[in-house]
Formats: structure tokens, C-alpha cells, sequence
């Protein structure tokens, strides 16, 4: 139990252009979703928390007009990284929590900016 | 000084051995404690969730938190290959709300 898929897994991308990542909890309601950046041998970030219906309280330093993220149901959530450039390469990975229960991970995606 | 201390290693074991990692922290009101194992290109797996001090076991694996000394710890016995992974602690103080993580444990099981 407790699966969360990210989609896509990969993706390549032009600089300028918007990347859109969904993550939906397959089996369970997630009445929370989190969104977090890694970089290469270097922990989870938390970038923004969201629970279904309302704004994302995002973390200090994360741009809301670059990271724009919808909670729209209670098994999905999509990261919009807008305007997208190379700085933003990076692996974004999403979790999933239902109440106070432990957070599931996706398996997150390699976004790279050419 | 960082909430949550990990030395990313890499630790290489041979095959059968006991793996120990560990973590420590700064910040006292941490009260949940966590450790995910993380395989390359892959999102982390919750391995062991525990609330209290003491010890939780679980097949191979043995989670240790002493909150006096703030250190947790990790131990996998008879390890195996397919244990090659980044090990990440990660803790919180409101039941799983924001976590910190440690940066990661790189564990490599030699055949």
C-alpha cells in the first residue's frame, strides 16, 4: 500500500518553456503533499507544502511565480516549473501523507534545461 | 551548525555484515524520527518510523533513537546487495509535518 507515481520519470526541455510534473497517490487520499528539489549527493529540499483545496505554503527562498503548484484533488498534485532554465535542471521528487501518517515518496523527476 | 548531521560516506561492507549508520541533531523538539532508504534515479522508501527512545526492529533492520543524546541510529544485519543504497534520516516535530533530512549515507554490500 501507501504508492505514489510521479510522472514523468525524465524529461528534457528547451529553456524558456513550462514543465508541468503530476504526482497522485494511487491507493490512499493524501490530505497532504509535499514538494521537494535534490541535487546530486545532496539531501531533499522542501520546496512547498500543500494540502488539497488551498494555496501551498511554500518554503523561504522558493519563487511562488516559478514553482506554481495546484492541489486539486486528494490524490493528485502538479509542480509547473515556469519559464524554465537551466539553473532549474534538477530532481523533483513528491510525497504524500494522509493526515499524520508517515510520508510516501514518488520517484521523483529528473527535469533538465537545455 | 545544520538541524541534522549524516555522514554521507560512502561505507562499504562485505556481504553478511551488520550495517550501522547514524544521525544526530540539534534541535530538541524533534519527536518523530525516520529512516528511507533511497536507491539511484529513485524517490526515498520509508524503512522505519519510530516516536519514542528506544529501539523498533523490523526483519534485518534496527532503528535506535536516544532523544538525551540526540542520535539515532541504524543497523541492517546480514546485509545483502540489493541493501546497496543512500540511507536518509529524516525527523520532525509535528507527527511527519516538515521533515528534515540528513544528507544521506551512500552503503555499498560487496558480494
Amino acid at each position: 500500500g501507501a504508492v505514489v507515481s510521479q510522472h514523468p520519470s525524465w524529461v528534457i526541455c528547451k529553456s524558456g518553456t513550462s514543465v508541468k510534473i503530476e504526482c497522485r497517490s494511487l491507493d490512499f487520499q493524501a490530505t497532504t503533499m509535499f514538494w521537494y528539489r535534490q541535487f546530486p549527493k545532496q539531501s531533499l529540499m522542501l520546496m512547498a507544502t500543500s494540502n488539497e483545496g488551498s494555496k501551498a505554503t511554500y518554503e523561504q527562498g522558493v519563487e511562488k511565480d516559478k514553482f506554481l503548484i495546484n492541489h486539486a484533488s486528494l490524490t493528485l498534485s502538479t509542480l509547473t516549473v515556469t519559464s524554465a532554465h537551466p539553473e532549474d535542471s534538477s530532481f523533483y521528487i513528491c510525497s504524500a501523507r494522509l493526515y499524520d501518517q508517515p510520508q510516501h515518496f514518488g520517484d521523483g523527476t529528473r527535469l533538465s534545461i537545455l | 551548525q545544520k538541524e541534522v548531521e549524516q555522514d554521507p560516506g560512502p561505507l562499504s561492507v562485505p556481504e553478511g555484515a551488520i550495517v550501522s549508520l547514524n544521525c544526530t541533531y540539534s534541535n530538541s523538539a524533534f519527536q518523530y524520527f525516520m529512516w528511507y532508504r533511497q536507491y539511484s534515479r529513485k524517490g526515498p522508501e520509508l524503512l522505519m518510523y519510530t516516536y519514542s527512545s528506544g529501539n523498533k526492529e523490523d526483519g534485518r533492520f534496527t532503528a535506535q533513537v536516544d532523544k538525551s543524546s540526540k542520535y539515532i541510529s541504524l543497523f541492517i544485519r546480514d546485509s545483502q546487495p540489493s541493501d546497496s543504497a543512500t540511507y536518509l534520516c529524516a525527523m520532525s516535530v509535528d507527527g511527519n509535518n516538515r521533515l528534515a533530512f540528513g544528507k544521506g549515507n551512500q552503503v555499498v554490500v560487496i558480494p
